[in-house]
Protein backbone atom coordinates (compact mmCIF):
# COMPACT_ATOMS: atom_id res chain seq x y z
CA UNK A 1 0.00 0.00 0.00
CA UNK A 2 1.04 3.92 -0.95
CA UNK A 3 1.75 5.79 2.01
CA UNK A 4 3.16 9.21 2.28
CA UNK A 5 3.75 10.79 5.49
CA UNK A 6 4.81 14.53 5.69
CA UNK A 7 6.37 16.10 8.76
CA UNK A 8 7.93 19.14 9.89
CA UNK A 9 4.96 21.50 9.69
CA UNK A 10 4.59 24.15 12.34
CA UNK A 11 4.43 27.87 13.13
CA UNK A 12 7.28 29.98 12.42
CA UNK A 13 7.82 33.81 12.19
CA UNK A 14 8.16 35.71 8.81
CA UNK A 15 11.60 35.74 7.61
CA UNK A 16 12.00 32.36 9.53
CA UNK A 17 12.84 28.82 7.98
CA UNK A 18 11.18 25.14 7.97
CA UNK A 19 12.31 22.10 6.60
CA UNK A 20 9.42 19.56 5.65
CA UNK A 21 9.88 16.04 4.81
CA UNK A 22 7.69 13.33 3.06
CA UNK A 23 8.33 9.71 4.07
CA UNK A 24 7.09 7.28 1.34
CA UNK A 25 6.44 3.29 1.38
CA UNK A 26 4.81 1.02 -0.73
CA UNK A 27 6.01 1.46 -4.03
CA UNK A 28 9.60 1.92 -5.74
CA UNK A 29 10.73 5.54 -5.07
CA UNK A 30 13.29 6.15 -7.10
CA UNK A 31 10.94 5.10 -10.32
CA UNK A 32 9.00 8.00 -9.60
CA UNK A 33 8.28 11.75 -9.90
CA UNK A 34 7.29 13.69 -6.74
CA UNK A 35 5.77 17.26 -5.90
CA UNK A 36 4.77 19.45 -2.74
CA UNK A 37 0.82 21.17 -2.82
CA UNK A 38 -0.18 23.66 -0.86
CA UNK A 39 -3.93 24.81 -0.23
CA UNK A 40 -4.18 28.23 2.01
CA UNK A 41 -7.31 28.12 4.13
CA UNK A 42 -10.12 28.54 2.49
CA UNK A 43 -8.34 28.05 -0.84
CA UNK A 44 -7.66 25.56 -3.55
CA UNK A 45 -4.43 23.84 -3.94
CA UNK A 46 -1.52 25.66 -5.66
CA UNK A 47 1.76 23.43 -7.33
CA UNK A 48 4.84 24.42 -5.21
CA UNK A 49 7.60 22.23 -6.77
CA UNK A 50 8.43 19.13 -8.50
CA UNK A 51 11.63 16.75 -8.71
CA UNK A 52 12.06 14.07 -10.76
CA UNK A 53 13.45 10.70 -10.48
CA UNK A 54 16.61 10.99 -9.98
CA UNK A 55 16.81 14.75 -8.41
CA UNK A 56 18.47 16.32 -11.47
CA UNK A 57 15.26 18.62 -12.21
CA UNK A 58 13.61 20.46 -10.41
CA UNK A 59 10.98 23.01 -11.15
CA UNK A 60 9.34 25.83 -8.71
CA UNK A 61 6.05 28.08 -8.37
CA UNK A 62 7.02 31.54 -9.43
CA UNK A 63 6.59 33.09 -5.48
CA UNK A 64 8.84 30.38 -4.21
CA UNK A 65 11.95 30.28 -6.52
CA UNK A 66 14.75 31.64 -4.72
CA UNK A 67 13.06 30.77 -1.44
CA UNK A 68 12.12 26.86 -1.53
CA UNK A 69 14.79 24.56 -2.22
CA UNK A 70 13.08 20.83 -3.48
CA UNK A 71 15.31 17.40 -3.07
CA UNK A 72 15.04 14.13 -2.11
CA UNK A 73 17.00 10.73 -0.85
CA UNK A 74 16.06 7.66 -2.62
CA UNK A 75 18.19 5.67 -0.07
CA UNK A 76 15.52 6.67 2.55
CA UNK A 77 12.75 6.73 0.58
CA UNK A 78 12.18 10.37 1.16
CA UNK A 79 12.36 14.22 -0.07
CA UNK A 80 12.19 17.44 1.55
CA UNK A 81 11.09 20.49 1.29
CA UNK A 82 13.43 23.43 2.61
CA UNK A 83 11.31 26.75 3.31
CA UNK A 84 13.19 30.10 3.68
CA UNK A 85 12.41 33.54 3.89
CA UNK A 86 9.04 32.61 5.04
CA UNK A 87 5.90 34.94 4.80
CA UNK A 88 2.49 34.76 5.70
CA UNK A 89 0.67 34.51 2.38
CA UNK A 90 2.99 30.69 2.79
CA UNK A 91 0.57 29.73 5.13
CA UNK A 92 -0.83 26.94 3.94
CA UNK A 93 -1.48 22.90 4.82
CA UNK A 94 0.88 21.23 2.69
CA UNK A 95 0.90 17.94 1.01
CA UNK A 96 3.34 15.81 -0.61
CA UNK A 97 2.11 13.83 -3.53
CA UNK A 98 3.13 10.82 -5.91
CA UNK A 99 2.50 11.15 -9.74
CA UNK A 100 0.92 8.19 -11.45
CA UNK A 101 2.80 8.01 -14.41
CA UNK A 102 5.87 10.31 -15.60
CA UNK A 103 6.15 13.72 -14.63
CA UNK A 104 1.87 13.66 -14.54
CA UNK A 105 -0.78 13.70 -12.34
CA UNK A 106 -0.94 13.05 -8.64
CA UNK A 107 -2.51 10.28 -7.83
CA UNK A 108 -1.13 9.22 -4.13
CA UNK A 109 -1.13 12.33 -1.43
CA UNK A 110 -0.05 12.71 2.15
CA UNK A 111 -2.42 13.66 4.82
CA UNK A 112 -0.60 16.92 4.81
CA UNK A 113 1.31 19.27 7.57
CA UNK A 114 0.51 22.70 8.09
CA UNK A 115 2.82 25.66 8.35
CA UNK A 116 1.87 28.83 9.72
CA UNK A 117 3.94 32.13 9.58
CA UNK A 118 3.22 34.55 11.93
CA UNK A 119 4.70 36.84 14.25
CA UNK B 1 1.20 30.58 -16.87
CA UNK B 2 -1.08 28.67 -18.11
CA UNK B 3 -4.55 29.54 -16.37
CA UNK B 4 -7.41 27.32 -15.35
CA UNK B 5 -10.93 28.37 -15.20
CA UNK B 6 -13.33 26.60 -13.81
CA UNK B 7 -17.49 26.88 -14.16
CA UNK B 8 -19.48 27.10 -12.32
CA UNK B 9 -17.99 28.08 -9.02
CA UNK B 10 -21.06 26.12 -7.54
CA UNK B 11 -23.99 23.79 -8.29
CA UNK B 12 -26.74 22.10 -7.11
CA UNK B 13 -27.42 18.96 -8.09
CA UNK B 14 -30.81 16.37 -7.20
CA UNK B 15 -29.41 13.27 -6.38
CA UNK B 16 -29.37 10.74 -9.29
CA UNK B 17 -29.43 13.50 -11.73
CA UNK B 18 -26.22 14.92 -13.70
CA UNK B 19 -23.61 17.23 -12.68
CA UNK B 20 -21.22 19.45 -15.52
CA UNK B 21 -18.50 21.22 -14.41
CA UNK B 22 -16.48 23.04 -17.44
CA UNK B 23 -12.70 23.75 -17.51
CA UNK B 24 -10.87 25.61 -19.98
CA UNK B 25 -7.38 26.61 -20.42
CA UNK B 26 -5.66 29.68 -21.74
CA UNK B 27 -3.75 27.37 -23.86
CA UNK B 28 -4.05 23.92 -25.45
CA UNK B 29 -3.19 21.39 -23.06
CA UNK B 30 -2.75 18.82 -25.96
CA UNK B 31 1.14 17.89 -26.69
CA UNK B 32 0.78 17.11 -30.88
CA UNK B 33 4.04 14.52 -30.17
CA UNK B 34 1.75 11.89 -28.23
CA UNK B 35 -2.36 13.66 -28.76
CA UNK B 36 -2.64 13.45 -25.23
CA UNK B 37 -4.24 15.96 -23.16
CA UNK B 38 -2.16 16.52 -19.61
CA UNK B 39 -4.96 17.27 -18.03
CA UNK B 40 -6.43 16.09 -14.48
CA UNK B 41 -9.33 16.34 -12.10
CA UNK B 42 -9.47 15.87 -8.42
CA UNK B 43 -12.27 15.63 -6.03
CA UNK B 44 -11.65 16.94 -2.42
CA UNK B 45 -13.74 16.42 0.56
CA UNK B 46 -13.60 18.75 3.58
CA UNK B 47 -10.35 17.81 5.95
CA UNK B 48 -9.07 15.38 2.85
CA UNK B 49 -6.11 15.73 0.55
CA UNK B 50 -7.46 15.68 -3.13
CA UNK B 51 -7.85 12.67 -5.23
CA UNK B 52 -7.44 11.93 -8.08
CA UNK B 53 -10.13 11.13 -10.53
CA UNK B 54 -9.04 11.40 -14.00
CA UNK B 55 -5.94 11.64 -15.98
CA UNK B 56 -5.46 12.67 -19.72
CA UNK B 57 -8.61 14.05 -19.68
CA UNK B 58 -10.43 11.28 -20.18
CA UNK B 59 -8.94 7.58 -18.69
CA UNK B 60 -10.62 7.19 -15.06
CA UNK B 61 -8.05 6.55 -12.19
CA UNK B 62 -7.79 2.62 -10.80
CA UNK B 63 -11.20 2.21 -8.33
CA UNK B 64 -13.23 5.81 -9.27
CA UNK B 65 -17.15 4.97 -10.53
CA UNK B 66 -17.93 4.98 -13.38
CA UNK B 67 -20.63 7.73 -13.18
CA UNK B 68 -17.52 10.02 -13.90
CA UNK B 69 -16.46 10.75 -16.82
CA UNK B 70 -14.36 13.23 -18.49
CA UNK B 71 -14.05 14.67 -22.39
CA UNK B 72 -12.34 17.53 -24.48
CA UNK B 73 -9.44 18.38 -25.92
CA UNK B 74 -7.26 21.24 -26.55
CA UNK B 75 -8.79 24.11 -24.21
CA UNK B 76 -12.67 22.98 -23.33
CA UNK B 77 -12.74 20.53 -20.77
CA UNK B 78 -16.17 18.52 -18.77
CA UNK B 79 -16.11 16.35 -15.83
CA UNK B 80 -19.80 14.68 -15.99
CA UNK B 81 -20.78 12.62 -12.55
CA UNK B 82 -23.99 11.08 -14.60
CA UNK B 83 -25.74 9.97 -11.91
CA UNK B 84 -25.49 12.26 -8.53
CA UNK B 85 -24.75 9.92 -5.27
CA UNK B 86 -24.65 11.88 -1.81
CA UNK B 87 -20.74 10.50 -1.53
CA UNK B 88 -20.10 12.76 -4.50
CA UNK B 89 -20.90 16.04 -2.61
CA UNK B 90 -17.07 17.96 -2.56
CA UNK B 91 -15.28 20.01 -4.24
CA UNK B 92 -13.68 19.35 -7.91
CA UNK B 93 -10.89 21.02 -9.22
CA UNK B 94 -8.63 20.91 -12.85
CA UNK B 95 -5.29 20.48 -13.25
CA UNK B 96 -2.65 20.77 -16.23
CA UNK B 97 0.62 19.43 -16.40
CA UNK B 98 1.21 20.63 -19.85
CA UNK B 99 4.16 22.62 -18.92
CA UNK B 100 6.61 23.04 -16.20
CA UNK B 101 4.52 25.02 -14.55
CA UNK B 102 1.59 23.57 -13.25
CA UNK B 103 -1.87 25.32 -12.70
CA UNK B 104 -4.96 24.13 -10.80
CA UNK B 105 -8.54 25.74 -11.89
CA UNK B 106 -10.30 27.68 -8.78
CA UNK B 107 -12.93 24.62 -7.86
CA UNK B 108 -16.56 23.99 -8.33
CA UNK B 109 -18.27 22.94 -5.11
CA UNK B 110 -21.19 20.38 -6.03
CA UNK B 111 -24.18 19.78 -3.44
CA UNK B 112 -27.34 18.75 -3.06
CA UNK B 113 -30.71 20.01 -4.36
Amino acid sequence: EVQLVESGGGLVQPGGSLRLSCAASGFIFNNFYMTWVRQAPGKGPEWVANINEDGTETYYVDSVKGRFTISRDNAKSSFFLQMNSLRADDTAIYYCAKSVIGAGPMGYWGQGTLVSVSS
Amino acid sequence: DIVMTQSPDSLAVSLGERATINCKSSQSVLYDSDNNNYLAWYQQKPGQPPKLLIYWASIRESGVPDRFSGSGSGTDFTLTISSLQAEDVAVYFCQQYFNTQWTFGQGTTVEIK
